[in-house]
């Protein structure tokens, strides 16, 4: 069974600093990735995805991921951060089972200090 | 506008009242599926339905149905709450190819 792990429960990083929140995952074969975001009292939008290709995925809202198969991570990246984007983020994986099913971290709550 | 919609947004209900949530989505997706999210937990799911009529159990079942008549809507129904069961709960669909799964703005339920 697919697992992930978000080392990190909390981080907080000053406005306009950069930011990388880390996320590995167990999986035999090749994943699908995606990380979520999820704002105070909001649902879960999607950031970004990889399901092939180029490992170096680009999002919205200026977030960048990078898949390396070597050391089954999959971070998420940011040059600047910005106020607006304290919230808790969701690493997933998804597989080719029937279910479909995600399987998500515990999540990364991020904090941005002005 | 594509979107999952959910209602109610918030309950509150006590130990053994039967409710139920509603989950319905517009973009014409085949699978549908409900997680519940907990502290540190993060999201897992309850049960999922690939198609009308067609459902499974996810990661946590228990204590949950699930109906699929309509290929819009998935209800999830609690036929005797517990307060284990207090939870924020979302609906998500997909077109199934994308793997990519839509989240709609998700339900708070306590359990007295």
């Amino acid at each position: 069974a697919q697992s992930v792990t978000q080392p990190d429960i909390h981080i907080t990083v000053s406005e306009g600093a950069s930011l990388e929140l880390r996320c590995n995952y167990s999986y035999g074969a090749t994943p699908y990735l995606f990380w979520y975001v999820q704002s105070p009292g909001q649902g879960l939008q999607l950031l970004l995805k990889y399901f092939s290709g180029d490992t170096l995925v680009q999002g919205i809202k200026g977030f960048e991921a990078e898949f390396k198969r070597s050391q089954s991570s999959f971070n998420l990246r940011k040059p600047s951060v910005h106020w607006s984007d304290a919230a808790e983020y969701f690493c997933a994986v998804g597989t080719n089972n029937a279910g479909n099913m995600l399987t998500f971290g515990g999540g990364t709550r991020l904090m941005v200090k002005p | 506008e594509a979107q999952v919609t959910q209602n109610p947004r918030y309950l509150i209900t006590v130990t053994g009242k039967k409710l139920t949530v509603t989950c319905s989505q517009n973009m014409n997706h085949e699978y549908m599926s409900w997680y519940r999210q907990d502290p540190g937990l993060g999201l897992r799911q309850i049960y999922y339905s690939m198609n009308v009529e067609v459902t499974d159990k996810g990661d946590v079942p228990e204590g949950y149905k699930v109906s699929r008549k309509e290929k819009r809507n998935f209800p999830l129904i609690l036929e005797s709450p517990s307060p284990n069961q207090t939870s924020l709960y979302f609906c998500a669909s997909s077109n199934g190819q994308a793997r990519t799964q839509y989240f709609g703005p998700g339900t708070r339920l306590l359990v007295l």
